[in-house]
């Protein structure tokens, strides 16, 4: 059973910083490419990075620069480092698995609040 | 950024009703569409992916159609697990964009 489990979210204040980890079980987690999307409570879904199974790594314009995503094989992680953090960063951040663009499977989410 | 409208944002149907959700592209990203459901508090789900082909273990009255700009979204009989909310999704370019929802309730 594929299984995604988000951890290292919490309350920052703004320009704050945060590691968001992702652990994964359940499947080959070196075969897909992994994702972070992002919900504001009662609002849509926004995806926010991604990186694929060679290790390249995408971002949405309003993160990029201040995110880093990583993945590390061997521990069947992935992270988002999320630093300069601003009130507009605050949400559930989900991470996800798939291929290309489809979202095949997705953890239940952390919660990051940015406030003073 | 490719915007996804997605229409109506909300409905409202009685159980065995067929359901019809449309999501619109503001360019053309040929069958690069997904639909996903998220039940409240829940994680979305995969329902149908390449904007025809449903996702494995999906109940069959769901269904997907459109390519280009248009794309349809199916429930053939509302059942009373339905729901949630349901977006679209565009994997034709890069950032990823989804729409912005519609809200399913029962009568």
């Amino acid at each position: 059973e594929v299984q995604l489990v988000e951890s290292g979210g919490g309350l920052v204040q703004p320009g704050g910083s945060l590691r968001l980890s992702c652990a994964a079980s359940g499947f080959t987690f070196n075969t897909y490419d992994v994702y972070w999307v992002r919900q504001a409570t009662g609002k849509g879904l926004e995806w926010v990075s991604g990186i694929g199974t060679g290790g390249d790594t995408y971002y949405s314009g309003s993160v990029k620069g201040r995110f880093t995503i990583s993945r590390e094989n061997a521990r069947n992680s992935l992270y988002l480092q999320m630093n300069s953090l601003r009130a507009g960063d605050t949400a559930v951040y989900y991470c996800a698995i798939g291929r290309g663009g489809i979202f095949d499977y997705w953890g239940q989410g952390t919660l990051v609040s940015v406030s003073s | 950024d490719i915007q996804m409208t997605q229409s109506p944002s909300s409905l409202s149907a009685s159980v065995g009703d067929r359901v019809t959700i449309t999501c619109q592209a503001s360019q053309d990203i040929n069958n690069f569409l997904n639909w996903y459901q998220q039940k409240p508090g829940k994680a979305p789900k995969l329902l149908i992916y390449d904007a025809s082909n449903l996702e494995l273990g999906v109940p069959s009255r769901f269904s997907g159609s459109g390519s280009g700009t248009d794309f349809t979204f199916t429930i053939s009989s509302l059942q009373p697990e339905d729901i949630a909310t349901y977006f679209c999704q565009q994997f034709d370019n890069l950032p990823y964009t989804f729409g912005q929802g519609t809200k399913l309730e029962i009568k």
